[in-house]
């Protein structure tokens, strides 16, 4: 059972313009949220997070939204340079403290194209 | 960031033998460290939480006989895959974490490709 869905497996955007990234979840219990980008050969890195008490947080470049209504999150980059092309990973939590795991989705390969 | 690596980055390693891999954390002290495990086109599965000096915690349906795990030190994790078959071919990634630290700061290692003949 896919509690986290990413339903695109890949995205190509234009330099320059934005690319947004979608994350479902059907876990009603999940109230922290976060987006994890990966190279080739490296482990995922830590993007950005966000809280179910706040619908937006934004962090130079990167801003993700969250809709608890609809059980949807979306990271919006902008503007898309050719670095961000990797791999996004949304992944979803009952909390950020403790050893409450990680659920992670299959993951959005990002192509930036020059 | 801190900086996690595993060793090897790769294996490949006959029917029945048994597999090491190891999870540093080279610039912090790992008080928590995870397992998971990705097999394509699929997800990051935890497969178990360690705690140092105490015995792992395996996520549901994880064989803990079959996925030893040991955290003897603040820097160092294991993951032994014994009699290793071919369903055991995956990504192995390990994470680790700080005490008292929060997810933001979890760090991951580049993973550890295995390939079971």
């Amino acid at each position: 059972d896919q509690q986290v869905k990413q339903n695109s497996p890949s995205l190509s955007v234009q330099e320059g313009r934005i690319s947004i990234l979608n994350c479902d979840y059907t876990n009603s219990m999940f109230d922290y949220f976060l987006w994890y980008k990966k190279y080739p050969a490296e482990g995922p890195t830590f993007l950005i997070s966000i809280s179910s008490i706040k619908d937006k947080n934004e962090d130079g470049r990167f801003t993700v939204f969250l809709n608890k209504s609809a059980k949807h999150l979306s990271l919006h980059i902008v503007p898309s340079q050719p670095g961000d092309s990797a791999v996004y990973f949304c992944a979803a939590s009952r909390s950020n403290f403790g050893n409450e795991k990680l659920t992670f989705g299959t993951g959005t390969r990002l192509t930036i194209i020059p | 960031g801190a900086v996690v690596s595993q060793h090897p980055s790769r294996v490949i390693c006959k029917s029945g033998t048994s597999v090491k891999i190891e999870c540093r954390s080279l610039d912090f002290q790992a008080t928590t460290m995870f397992w998971y495990r990705q097999f394509p086109k699929q997800s990051l599965m935890l497969m178990a939480t360690s705690n140092e000096g105490s015995k792992a915690t395996y996520e549901q349906g994880v064989e803990k006989d079959k996925f030893l795990i040991n955290h003897a030190s603040l820097t160092l994790s294991t993951l032994t895959v014994t009699s290793a078959h071919p369903e055991d071919s995956s990504f192995y990634i390990c994470s680790a974490r700080g005490r008292g630290q929060v997810k933001e700061t979890q760090y991951f290692g580049p993973g550890t490709r295995l390939l079971v003949l």
